[in-house]
């Protein structure tokens, strides 16, 4: 079965860059899925940041595409998150998934969550 | 900007059967808006119930399903039980060039 498992620091001070990456095991990367990233900020609901194909092909949150930046790397069977210019407002637990095949939706199976606080 | 719209909390007595829905704010839902649905308890993760508007996914139990009821999404749960309560939610896909998928805001549902 796929396992998600986030990794990336914890604290991030604002205005620098948020930086995560998605460890896929047991299922390859390669495969016809999109992998993306979802935040729930603590006592609210869940956010879709974007998604990336395999290929490099990506979309957005359009509220957020201005400051993210994702990337694949397929000889390491892994995914990245980057967000610019963070606020407290980014403070969130950041969840790395694996979205259904033929893109019929942006998550499947989901990681743990890493819990990243945004202060200085 | 469209906003998906859910239900903010609903009850449910042990063995009975509710139905939650995921609408927008301006125009339908329809299967081209790929719902799917999400359970989460405190603490934890995000779990996948249903996608693609009515499929199960792995290892979730045929007490719930998913529908296009009117103009919504709805996921219906029967034979409610405790472990249930939960909130629940939906996402809904608006385009790779518009916006991409939008969540709902959640249903806390309450088994009681």
């Amino acid at each position: 079965q796929v396992q998600l498992q986030e990794s990336g620091p914890g604290l991030v001070k604002p205005s620098e860059t948020l930086s995560l990456t998605c460890t896929v095991s047991s299922y390859f990367i390669r495969s016809d899925n999109y992998w993306g990233w979802i935040r729930q900020p603590p006592g609210k609901g869940l956010e879709w940041i974007g998604s990336i194909y395999h290929s490099g092909s990506t979309y957005y949150n359009p509220s957020l595409k201005s400051r993210v930046t994702l990337s694949v790397d397929t000889s390491k069977n892994q995914f990245s998150l980057k967000l610019s210019s963070v606020t407290a407002a980014d403070t969130a637990v950041y969840y790395c998934a694996r979205g259904c095949s033929g893109g019929r939706c942006p998550v499947d199976y989901w990681g743990r969550g890493t819990l990243v606080t945004v202060s200085s | 900007q469209t906003v998906v719209t859910q239900e903010p909390s609903l009850s449910v007595s042990p063995g009975g059967t509710v139905t939650l829905t995921c609408g927008l704010s301006s125009g339908s839902v329809s299967t081209n808006y790929y719902p799917s649905w999400f359970q989460q308890t405190p603490g934890q993760a995000p779990r996948t119930l249903i996608y693609s508007t009515n499929t199960r996914s792995s290892g979730v139990p045929d007490r719930f399903s998913g529908s296009i009821l009117g103009n919504k999404a709805a996921l219906t749960i029967t034979g409610a039980r405790a472990d249930d309560e939960s909130d629940y939610y939906c996402v809904l896909y608006m385009g790779s060039a518009i916006s991409g998928w939008v969540f709902g805001g959640g249903t806390k549902l309450t088994v009681l």
